[in-house]
């Protein structure tokens, strides 16, 4: 089974544009979330999709954005970059489930590396 | 909220001696815990997991770890450590109760360096 893909894996943007990053769970997985990491702050929760819906969402500004499609591919988006946003984007997927199934395990992709000069 | 703390940035093991990654926890409902593994420039890699029952969970390469609930801890061990072992470890915890039941949202530690001498 292919694992989580994740493209472009490296990315360089200036101050003030915009990024969209995407992410292809494993083949099954319904649940989508992202999580960024810098050395400053650690992993981050952004926030995690699920059937198309945003089902939660990390402390995050609004220039950070997601979605999810009918084949649970996702999406995110930052726009107005700033310096901070410089990071490594994780996204992870997981089986997922309406309820109760929070136990299962995330399988996370190899990150986007987003340098913004 | 939820926590998770890994009080060493780095801990250093030679090869063939036991090596110890601590954490400790805060979640206000049951906790699920996590171990996760990073090489550089790699993403992370599920080492195991504690739900419930058994307080000690086996994992990949030959990992465990020790559920105790009365200190909040679940350290990641392992009997011999390799040289092949040297990588970033990070404990995390999700809130299998309460308000947080159905979400998968981790919250993680911030990871602490394993680097086993030869």
């Amino acid at each position: 089974k292919a694992g989580v893909t994740q493209t472009p894996r490296y990315l360089i943007k200036t101050r003030g544009q915009q990024v969209t990053l995407s992410c292809s769970p494993i083949s099954g997985h319904r649940s989508v979330s992202w999580y960024q990491q810098t050395p400053g702050q650690g992993l981050q929760f952004l926030f995690e999709y699920f059937s198309e819906t945003q089902r939660n969402k990390g402390n995050f500004p609004g220039r950070f954005s997601g979605r999810q499609f009918s084949n649970s591919r996702s999406e995110m988006n930052v726009s107005t970059l700033e310096l901070g946003d410089s990071a490594l984007y994780l996204c992870a997927s997981s089986l997922g489930a309406k309820t109760g199934d929070s136990y299962n395990e995330q399988f996370f992709g190899p990150g986007t590396r987003l340098t913004v000069l | 909220a939820q926590s998770v703390a890994q009080p060493e940035d780095q801990v250093n093991v030679a090869e063939g001696n036991p090596l110890t990654v601590k954490c400790t926890y805060s979640v206000s409902g049951n906790p699920y815990l996590f171990w996760y593994v990073q090489y550089p420039n790699r993403g992370l890699q599920f080492l195991l997991k504690y739900i419930t029952g058994d307080n000690l969970v086996k994992g990949s390469y030959g990992f465990e770890a020790e559920f105790n609930k009365s200190q909040t801890s679940f350290h990641l061990k392992k009997p011999s450590a390799l040289v092949s072992d040297s990588a970033l470890y990070f404990c995390a915890v999700r809130d299998g109760g309460g308000s947080g039941a159905g979400s998968y949202q981790l919250t993680f530690g911030k990871g602490t360096k394993l680097s086993v001498i030869p």
